[in-house]
């Protein structure tokens, strides 16, 4: 049993695009952070969420407590987005599988 | 900034050696976690140390050691190692472990079990 579950697992997008990727959770939490990941693998966190909508440049992450779900948001995609995005709840005990995420020029 | 470096960054071992993977911080941190990544699957917390002489197991803690001597270092042992330990690993610092801290990471250790 996976307490966070994104989707989709794989993304390819043309650049340009507007991306969605997903995170469900089944445990209560205080705060959901997304975290990025490049080829290479460096992973540096990208936001923290306790309720709402945060916005930081083209990124955008959006919560629902209620509905246990979170959404990542990348308008205007770029090549440089290129990446796998993961989704971690709990003070990161739980993390997802991650989305891999190819933009195309 | 160092922010959290780790040491190696690549290692090749033979089943049953052993070795430590180093983790040193710098920005005062007190919560320090190792983590390891396998494809298909999550991050998985291995061990976690929420300030110096205090440390804890994870989720996936057997065959790893940790001991957490200074607020900045928290080396990662492997005792015997086995080929189920082939994974990429990550150190990380939080300044207190709470649920609404950003964790910083490591660039990561890719090891290999022969």
């Amino acid at each position: 049993k996976n307490e966070v579950e994104q989707s989709p697992q794989n993304l390819t997008a043309q650049e340009g695009e507007f991306i969605t990727i997903n995170c469900s959770y089944s445990v209560g939490i205080s705060a959901l952070h997304w975290l990025q990941q490049h080829p290479g693998g460096g992973i540096v966190s990208l936001f923290m969420l306790s309720s709402g909508k945060k916005k930081h440049g083209r990124l955008i992450a959006t919560i629902n407590i209620q509905e246990k779900h979170s959404s990542l948001h990348i308008t205007a995609s770029h090549p440089r987005d290129s990446a796998v995005y993961i989704c971690a709840v709990q003070g990161q005990f739980y993390f997802g599988t991650g989305t891999s995420l190819t933009v195309i020029p | 900034n160092a922010g959290v470096t780790q040491t190696p960054k690549f290692q090749v071992l033979k089943t049953g050696q052993s070795m430590t993977l180093q983790c040193a911080q710098d920005m005062n941190h007190e919560y320090m976690s190792w983590y390891r990544q396998d494809p298909g699957m999550g991050l998985r917390l291995i061990h976690y140390s929420v300030g110096a002489g205090i440390t804890d197991q994870g989720e996936v803690p057997n065959g790893y050691n940790v001991s957490r001597s200074t607020t900045e270092d928290f080396p990662l042992r492997l005792l015997s190692a086995a080929p189920s330990q082939t994974s990429v690993y990550f150190c990380a610092s939080s300044y207190d472990g709470g649920p609404n801290q950003p964790q910083h990471f490591g660039d990561g250790t890719r090891l290999s079990i022969l």
